[in-house]
């Protein structure tokens, strides 16, 4: 079946620590999203990428990386740089349209990060 | 820049009954598209339903129905005939479309929703 994978699903890191976060998706989307959340909060976008080799910034991107080497995959990197970290972290991929089509969002399972 | 606000923290509501989950939104552009995911406390998101703006009739799946009033900038979820199972949070999202045709969403804060017996 066709979906995305995220892991690890539970993570811990000391303060000072770099961690990346993986995410695979066998869907041949050509779009990757990275999101936030927090607590009582929404989601907040972080990074996404449209094509290969291409990505942009978010909202929040301060204080994470990101890398697309290959259409299936869409790693984060959450730097030492990054203030309040443990977060729930979400991937996501879509196809591209610029129609006004739903163009709907697929979500990986999460990764819940906590800086100890 | 567009906003999606929910104002219900959390709601209540009995199997079988009906519930409207409300949510508004505020952009200046023409074309654009609604959804609505529901977040079990597993973490996933799952589409539920989506509505584009030019649409003319309001979307349904299901038991789920949009509720979608343009001059109000509104678009509500009514979830009909509540089961247990749909005990969740509910996220209301706006997208805008990216140059090169990617997708953002904007989501708003979310609604807990729980299902009584």
């Amino acid at each position: 079946d066709g979906g995305i994978t995220q892991s690890p699903k539970y993570l811990f890191r000391k303060e000072g620590q770099n961690v990346t976060l993986s995410c695979e998706q066998n869907l041949n989307h050509d779009a990757m999203y990275w999101y936030r959340q927090d607590p009582g909060q929404g989601l907040r976008l972080i990074y996404y990428s449209q094509i290969v080799n291409d990505f942009q910034k978010g909202d929040i991107a301060e204080g994470y990386s990101v890398s697309r080497e290959k259409k299936e995959s869409f790693p984060l990197t959450v730097t030492s740089a990054q203030k309040n970290p443990t977060a729930f972290y979400l991937c996501a991929s879509s196809i591209q349209g610029r129609g006004s089509g739903a163009n709907v969002l697929t979500f990986g399972a999460g990764s819940r990060l906590t800086v100890l | 820049a567009q906003k999606i606000t929910q104002t219900q923290p959390g709601m209540f509501v009995q199997e079988k009954e009906a519930v409207t989950l409300d949510c508004t939104y505020d952009t200046s552009d023409q074309s654009y598209g609604l959804f609505w995911y529901k977040q079990p406390s597993s973490g996933e998101m799952i589409f539920l339903i989506y509505q584009g703006s030019y649409d003319e009739q309001n979307a349904t799946e299901g038991r789920y129905s949009l509720n979608f009033q343009k001059a109000r900038k509104s678009a509500n979820l009514v979830i009909s005939a509540s089961q247990l199972g749909d005990s969740a949070m509910y996220f209301c999202a706006m997208r805008e479309i990216l140059t090169g045709g990617g997708n953002k969403l904007t989501f708003g804060t979310g609604t807990q929703l729980k299902v009584e017996l």
